[in-house]
């Protein structure tokens, strides 16, 4: 299994709170992404990072912020948390180094509660 | 736009016997391919996937999964399901180039009858 950690693991907040999740990797690899899992919904995606400091936003990014200052730590921030941003987010990470190395590989997911 | 679309929401099979969970994709060029396994509270897991060459894929417990370029479609199959094998499975889809991000579907949940 690819080595990666997202903590915590479960989390209950208030409306209007930041929050912040944490994603580490020990593979070293270079691409790192949030998504989002909704039923019905599949995974969507949040933010993703191509390397150190280098961040852009996917499909569902309004309301989130991200930060990547090592390669090993992915950072997802909601700013003032919402009821809408219940879920359960889910990092991954890829090497993509080239043909054939796009495999992502998912930590075990953060079940969030905005109450 | 680029999709991914699993038409089935949910599957039930009786134990023992055949399986195949559909998945179709619109992409402007053939995308890499992934299925996917998510068992109850759990994260991720990669049974296949498929970026060129031979369509038809082996992967992880017992599972393969055809490409069809002139369906668009990547369907999963196994010949004898397991009650393990309950779960939900998902489709994805990403390219190469860009922010690689994948696409998935919005999954189909198996259920495995005794």
């Amino acid at each position: 299994d690819a080595g990666i950690t997202q903590s915590p693991r479960h989390k209950v907040t208030e409306t209007g709170t930041p929050v912040t999740l944490r994603c580490h990797q020990t593979e070293n690899h270079r691409y790192m992404y949030w998504y989002r899992q909704d039923p019905g919904h599949g995974l969507r995606l949040i933010h993703y990072s191509y390397g150190v400091k280098d961040t852009d936003k996917g499909e569902v990014s309004d309301g989130y912020s991200v930060s990547r200052s090592k390669t090993e730590d992915f950072l997802l921030t909601l700013e003032s948390a919402t009821s809408s941003q219940t879920s359960v987010y889910f990092c991954a990470i890829s090497e993509s180094r080239g043909f054939n190395t796009d495999t992502q590989y998912f930590g075990p997911g953060t079940r969030l509660t905005v109450l | 736009a680029q999709s991914v679309t699993q038409p089935d929401i949910h599957i039930t099979v009786s134990e023992g016997a055949s399986l195949e969970l559909r998945c179709n994709y619109s992409y402007g060029a053939t995308p890499y391919l992934f299925w996917y396994v998510q068992s109850p509270g759990q994260g991720l897991q990669l049974l296949l996937k498929y970026f060129s060459g031979d369509t038809l894929v082996q992967g992880i417990k017992g599972f393969e999964a055809e490409f069809k370029r002139s369906q668009s479609s990547f369907n999963l199959r196994k010949p004898s399901v397991h009650w393990s094998d309950a779960a939900e499975y998902f489709c994805a889809a990403g390219l190469d180039t860009g922010r690689r991000a994948l696409t998935f579907g919005s999954g189909t949940r198996l259920q495995v009858q005794p």
